[in-house]
């Protein structure tokens, strides 16, 4: 109950194009969904979050899609570029200390 | 603004041998701490978390042991390293009532 399934594992796109991300989880009381970016060698940096309370937020070429009902939420990468050839990681957090992370996913952006 | 370090950046130990890393965060007060560990090409997985002083949670039983002994020190150790030891070693830090987890630089650990 407290994991995050992140799908797919990897994801190959071409520029221009949109790249989706999805995450499912069990635990309603997750309040806190946030992405995080991660280029080889480096620390997982946070992207974007988004609590339940809206279905949808955007920043920039970078959206969470949020479906309360469905415990489901995704990320999408529009006019995907080489440069944010990535793993992606979601995950979510209740009140507590610890943040679940999913599985995280290999982004290839062909240019 | 705040700063999270992590040293070594890189580190090749013997098996055997002893670990200590250490991080740091900068320009916060109690803060919770976290370490993490990331195998190649894998997710993240939580060691140990600390929410004050000399207050350590352990996620996962291994070789590996944590401690506080400043407000925003947090140190990673082994007495005796093991190869399932290697990986990439994650610092992070939260606001003690804020949700996101910023991550410091990593530490790649080879045991051989």
């Amino acid at each position: 109950q407290q994991q995050v399934k992140q799908s797919p594992q990897s994801l190959i796109v071409q520029k221009g194009g949109i790249s989706i991300i999805n995450c499912a989880y069990e635990n309603t009381a997750f309040d806190y969904f946030p992405w995080y970016q991660q280029f080889p060698g480096k620390g997982p940096a946070l992207l974007i979050a988004i609590r339940p309370d809206v279905s949808e937020k955007k920043e920039g070429r970078f959206t969470i899609s949020f479906n309360k009902s469905a415990k489901q939420f995704s990320l999408h990468i529009m006019d995907s570029q080489p440069g944010d050839s990535a793993t992606y990681f979601c995950a979510a957090k209740t009140g507590g200390f610890k943040t679940i992370f999913g599985a995280g996913t290999r982004l290839f952006v062909k240019a | 603004s705040q700063t999270i370090h992590q040293w070594p950046a890189t580190l090749v130990q013997p098996v055997g041998s002893p670990l200590s890393l250490e991080c740091t965060v900068e320009g916060t007060s109690n803060p919770n701490l976290y370490w993490y560990r990331q195998a190649a090409g894998r997710g993240l997985q939580l060691l140990f978390y600390s929410v004050g002083i000399g207050q350590i949670s352990s996620e996962v039983p291994q070789n590996l042991s944590a401690s506080r002994p400043q407000d925003r020190q947090f140190i990673l150790s082994s007495k005796k390293l093991l190869l399932s030891d290697s990986g990439f070693y994650l610092c992070a830090w939260s606001p003690g009532t804020g949700d996101t987890q910023y991550f410091g630089p990593g530490t790649r650990l080879t045991v051989l």
